[in-house]
């Protein structure tokens, strides 16, 4: 079965900071990976995803198949990163049909 | 993206009780998932919701327990039955848009079953 495990549940740091939020996936064809956040009082939402390669509020994520990993990367963190964040993947079947991780809550410290 | 509209956001209901949730999207879709977020869990898909046919329930889903209509290509609902307090949960109803493979998510009804 797939499995995305975040090894996280929280995560603090100073503003200014580097952050990495990391994120294992267990499927062994090829995954489809991304990063979700909830902001405080705000719907789910994409954030980035690997297929894209882009860097989004200064978030990027590399996906690494031979440590089935992708963490999610930030050199200097601020305080609106504050939030909950999701790692899913899909197994090809269904852009639809995502296995979430646990999520890490990101607090973002003046 | 589509906007994706949920009612009610929350509610609190009697165990052994039904209630269902409404998905309206702005726009026609053609997939629309459920998603289940029980307390400091993370999220489940629960089902598809198929236009014109029945739903396509993930293990540990059934039917009877979480049926699902779909009527058109814009709207959808979710009805838990027979509400026990493990059923306590954010549910959320999502689309995928298409030519995007994004799935976009709505705000979530939180269910507390007393």
């Amino acid at each position: 079965a797939q499995r995305v495990t975040q090894p996280e549940k929280l995560l603090s740091v100073f503003k200014g900071a580097p952050v990495e939020l990391k994120c294992n996936y267990s499927y062994s064809g090829s995954p489809e990976l991304f990063w979700y956040v909830q902001y405080s009082r705000q719907r789910l939402q994409l954030l980035l995803r690997h297929i894209s390669r882009e860097s989004i509020k200064g978030f990027t994520a590399d996906l690494n198949k031979g440590e089935t990993s992708f963490h999610l990367k930030k050199p200097f963190a601020q305080e609106e990163d504050s939030a909950m964040y999701y790692c899913a993947q899909t197994g090809g079947t269904s852009y639809g049909k995502l296995t979430f991780g646990q999520g890490t809550i990101l607090t973002v410290h003046p | 993206s589509a906007v994706i509209s949920q009612k009610p956001s929350r509610d609190i209901c009697q165990r052994g009780t039904s209630l269902t949730i409404q998905c309206q999207v702005d726009s026609q879709v053609t997939m629309m998932f459920w998603y289940r977020q029980q307390p400091g869990q993370s999220l489940t898909l629960i089902a598809t919701a198929n236009q014109g046919s029945e739903a396509t329930y993930e293990s540990g889903f059934v039917i009877d327990k979480f049926p699902i209509s779909r009527p058109n290509l814009t709207f959808s609902t979710l009805t838990v039955s027979n509400m026990s307090p493990e059923d306590s949960s954010i549910y959320l109803c999502s689309v995928l848009s298409s030519g995007a493979n994004v799935l976009t998510f709505g705000a979530g009804s939180r269910l507390t079953v007393l």
